[in-house]
């Protein structure tokens, strides 16, 4: 079993619509949790990085951290055909603390 | 600000040669990060160096190793090639402000390809 699983997707929405992604992890150990869009042959960008439980908003990004339940979410409101490409979650923490684990990551396409 | 820089973009190489990519960091990034990407695997952390120094490692063989110099650029070396060492390489520098902010800007990547 993988450390980190990630919703594999694709996922397709019309422009406007709220976008919910999601990961799962196993390691309790993880504190630091990231998200990160990558465009189709370009390197990623990194969206949101957050601290332990709770929720992080960054203009149309909303990043949860749920660490009881082992389980991170990246909303984005108002989606945009800009918006579409492929989203990673990442964290990392304990013993390798600068070691992060990505998941496989979900491609979004927003149609216009 | 100029981004962060790889050398080679592109490279193919013949299987038991050996490599060396280049990074440069973002200037007053001091933390460089590599990692490889392919379709099978995903994205894999290498290792990440800090003021010369290897501070985290990677699951990878001995075959994979790095430095980093003075001026925080980075190389990555990997020995003895493979088929399956084939992917995207990136590097990314980052930094922690005085504000707690944290800083993280990947490169484009170099395409190694191994026959």
């Amino acid at each position: 079993q993988k450390e980190v699983e990630q919703d594999p997707g694709p996922l397709s929405v019309p422009e406007g619509a709220i976008v919910s992604l999601n990961c799962t992890y196993s390691n309790s150990a993880f504190q630091y949790f990231m998200w990160y869009r990558q465009y189709s042959r370009k390197g990623p960008e990194l969206l949101m990085y957050t601290y332990s439980s709770g929720n992080k908003e960054d203009g149309r990004f909303t990043a949860q951290v749920d660490k009881s339940s082992k389980y991170i979410s990246l909303f984005i409101r108002d989606s945009q055909p800009s918006d579409s490409a492929t989203y990673l979650c990442a964290m990392k923490g304990g013993t390798n603390a600068g070691k992060s684990t990505f998941g496989d990551g979900t491609t979004l396409t927003v149609k216009p | 600000k100029a981004g962060v820089t790889q050398t080679p973009r592109y490279l193919i190489k013949t299987r038991g040669q050996q490599v060396t990519l280049s990074c440069s960091p973002i200037s007053g990034h001091r933390s460089v990060s590599w990692y490889q990407q392919t379709p099978g695997q995903g994205l894999q952390f290498l290792f990440e160096y800090f003021s010369e120094t290897q501070r985290n490692k990677g699951n990878f063989p001995g075959r994979f190793s790095g430095r980093q110099f003075s001026n925080s650029r980075s190389e990555m070396n990997v020995s003895t090639l493979e088929l399956g060492d084939s992917a995207l390489y990136l590097c990314a520098s980052s930094l922690v402000r005085t504000s707690g902010t944290y800083e993280q800007y990947f490169g484009p990547g170099t395409r190694l390809t191994v026959t």
